[in-house]
């Protein structure tokens, strides 16, 4: 019963720097969500998938896209890495708009 | 536009005590609440939600909070602290017919248990 698998789980960047963050769902949910948690600010949503195909930018999409070429998977990506991008991500999964299902998270820093 | 509003940062109670952990929310349709718990460097968990069924809803570890309408609240209850409860708590607030399916965060209470 995996749920919600987000990779890596911890990784350091460089200022300027791309990487992808990979997050994966086995409950043929059609909903997925990509957050980011800073103390004191709750999760913050970055972008959103209601389908496959189909993406919405969220609260704080800047640096930040994203792409949902399989209903399973929904990838996260910074292509120029800043200090300001410093955060743990959230990837979550949903039925609409019953209760999310989360994963792990991703700690990111840069430096 | 939906918004929910956690009106303590951080709440500290003794073990054995109630704990009450409070939370306003805005949203232009019927909406479903739910609390999530987030333990140190955990993800999140569902403690309970609310979608306009019963107004008083049961969740997990003894927690239950109940939805008024007239006072856009949606308290977390609890009889009795324990230990394992401290964590910090999220509500949540999702527009249900809105078209919109953003879950909208409170920014957190932290809980604290006193031995």
């Amino acid at each position: 019963n995996a749920g919600v698998t987000q990779t890596p789980k911890f990784r350091v960047l460089k200022t300027g720097q791309s990487m992808t963050l990979l997050c994966a769902q086995d409950m043929n949910h059609e909903y997925m969500y990509w957050y980011r948690q800073d103390p004191g600010m709750g999760l913050r949503l970055i972008h959103y998938s209601v389908g496959e195909g189909t993406t919405a930018k969220g609260e704080v999409p800047d640096g930040y896209n994203v792409s949902r070429l399989k209903k399973q998977n929904f990838l996260l990506g910074l292509e120029s890495a800043a200090p300001s991008q410093t955060s743990v991500y959230f990837c979550a999964s949903s039925y609409r708009d019953t209760e999310a299902f989360f994963g792990q998270g991703t700690r990111l820093t840069v430096v | 536009a939906q918004s929910v509003t956690q009106l303590d940062s951080h709440v500290s109670v003794s073990e054995g005590t109630p704990v009450l952990l409070r939370c306003n929310y805005s949203s232009s349709y019927s909406p479903s609440l739910f609390w999530y718990v987030q333990h140190p460097n955990k993800g999140l968990q569902l403690l309970l939600k609310y979608t306009s069924a019963a107004t008083l809803v049961k969740g997990i570890n003894g927690f239950e909070a109940e939805f008024k309408k007239s006072e856009t609240s949606f308290h977390l209850t609890k009889p009795s602290a324990h230990m394992s409860d401290a964590a910090e708590y999220f509500c949540v607030v999702s527009e249900a017919g809105a078209g919109s399916y953003q879950l909208t965060f409170g920014k957190g209470t932290k809980l604290s248990v006193i031995p």
